[in-house]
């Protein structure tokens, strides 16, 4: 069954930790992206990456990192510097110009 | 980018036709028009996009006027797992390269049993 796969679903964590954000695909697709949702609003984009090992900031970056050491794999690190880490996480690939995201994380930070 | 305007809510009886509407009087001749829905706390899911002609799939029909300033999203036999955010947008085909997906504010369509 081909798709993107985002875990956990929910994720709790206290403030002052880091936490990653898990991203997979087996579509094959080279460029995957990475969205915050908060509520009310439209996508925000934080980090995109085109081919592995290359990875380029979005709109909003401070306080993200990531990696993408293999094509299938994306993942997002919230760290300890991120003001407001609490949102809805999205990750996406593109292929054909069109983008296809993934059912999301919702991290709450406590 | 150009900009899109969405009414912010409408609602459709189930089994009937769900007519989305969306205004683009701003789009440029290179530009596509994208929809996609999110259920709620769910990941956006791509639906249709076209250029200038009329598009169907097994999802939904788009309708883009001639003057390509406006477009219509059709559900032909809404069900109530449509109930969801409908958001159209804008945006120019970049093949290979940077692309970013914004959205609106969306309509939120309720399919009433």
């Amino acid at each position: 069954d081909g798709g993107i796969t985002q875990s956990p679903k929910y994720l709790f964590r206290k403030e002052g930790q880091n936490v990653t954000l898990s991203c997979e695909q087996n579509l094959n697709h080279d460029a995957m992206y990475w969205y915050r949702q908060d509520p009310g609003q439209g996508l925000r984009l934080i980090y995109y990456s085109q081919i592995v090992n290359d990875f380029q900031k979005g709109d909003i970056a401070e306080g993200y990192s990531v990696s993408r050491e293999k094509k299938e794999s994306f993942p997002l690190t919230v760290t300890s510097a991120q003001k407001n880490p609490t949102a809805f996480y999205l990750c996406a690939t593109l292929w054909a110009d069109t983008q296809y995201f993934g059912p999301g994380t919702r991290l709450t930070v406590l | 980018d150009a900009k899109t305007t969405q009414p912010p809510s409408m609602d459709c009886a189930e089994g009937r036709a769900a007519n989305l509407p969306c205004n683009h009087s701003t789009i440029s001749g290179n530009e596509y028009v994208y929809w996609y829905r999110q259920i709620h706390s769910q990941g956006p899911q791509y639906i249709i996009h076209g250029l200038k002609n009329n598009e169907t799939n097994e999802m939904a029909s788009l309708i883009i006027t001639e003057d390509r300033k406006s477009s219509t999203l059709i559900l032909p036999h809404a069900t109530l797992r449509d109930t969801a955010v409908y958001y159209c947008i804008v945006r120019v085909s970049r093949s290979g390269g940077y692309q970013k997906v914004t959205f609106g504010t969306g309509t939120k369509l309720q399919v009433i049993p």
